[in-house]
């Protein structure tokens, strides 16, 4: 079956533009995660879906980031005023088990930002 | 503060020994424990997971847990050239989102 997509695979854009990147989870995953990772680093949970609400946000770094999953499949992260320290790649996961005990994520390509 | 180490090496193995990779973690509230394996622009691979003391087998890999050492491990037998990546080794806390605390990683390499 098909695997968590995400689009585009690649965006450059100009320092104080904004930015949406899409991820398409797994099919019949309810739980989605945005995370990022830098050059050399393990990935840094960003936020967490659980149907369409965001369950945990805590790891977006500031009001700049937002994401949203308006019919609990797709999620959208939104970033504003895009600044150079946001390049990265950021990773979606889906999740099919509810049981915070019991929780394999799997994740997209990702997409590569990169803020000139 | 919750976090995992890992040794980021690189580690390196001759093919057909046994690689060892390690990791250890902070939160002794953490519950579920996973490797994943990342080739270089790549995105992340889960190849294994545990939940439970002591080990969990599945092929060429095995998953050790130790809850009490706060320490957990992942070794591959025959390594091949192939193996050659990025091991990451991510926790799981039950009170936190159930999101992945990632280490940063053990690169292997596996020389023919």
């Amino acid at each position: 079956g098909a695997g968590v997509s995400q689009t585009p695979s690649n965006k450059v854009t100009e320092k104080g533009k904004y930015v949406e990147l899409r991820c398409d989870p797994i099919s019949g995953h309810t739980a989605l995660y945005w995370y990022r990772q830098s050059l050399g680093q393990g990935p840094e949970f960003l936020i967490y879906f659980q149907g369409t609400g965001a369950a945990d946000d805590s790891g977006l770094p500031n009001d700049r980031f937002f994401a949203v999953r308006p019919e609990g499949s797709v999620s959208t992260l939104k970033i504003q005023r895009t600044e150079r320290g946001d390049s990265a790649v950021y990773l979606c996961a889906s999740s099919a088990r509810p049981d915070p005990s019991y929780n394999e994520q799997f994740f997209g390509p990702g997409t590569r930002l990169t803020v000139l | 503060q919750k976090e995992v180490e890992q040794n980021s090496g690189p580690l390196s193995v001759p093919e057909g020994a046994i690689a060892s990779l390690n990791c250890t973690y902070s939160d002794r509230g953490s519950q579920s424990f996973f490797w994943y394996r990342q080739y270089s622009g790549k995105s992340p691979e889960l190849i294994m997971f545990i939940y439970s003391n002591g080990d969990k087998e599945d092929g060429r890999f095995t998953a050790q847990l130790n809850k009490a050492s706060q320490y957990v491990s992942l070794l591959i037998r025959d390594s091949q050239p192939s193996d050659s990546a990025t091991y990451l080794c991510a926790v799981s806390h039950n009170n936190a989102g159930n999101m992945l605390t990632f280490g940063g990683g053990t690169r292997l390499m596996v020389k023919p």
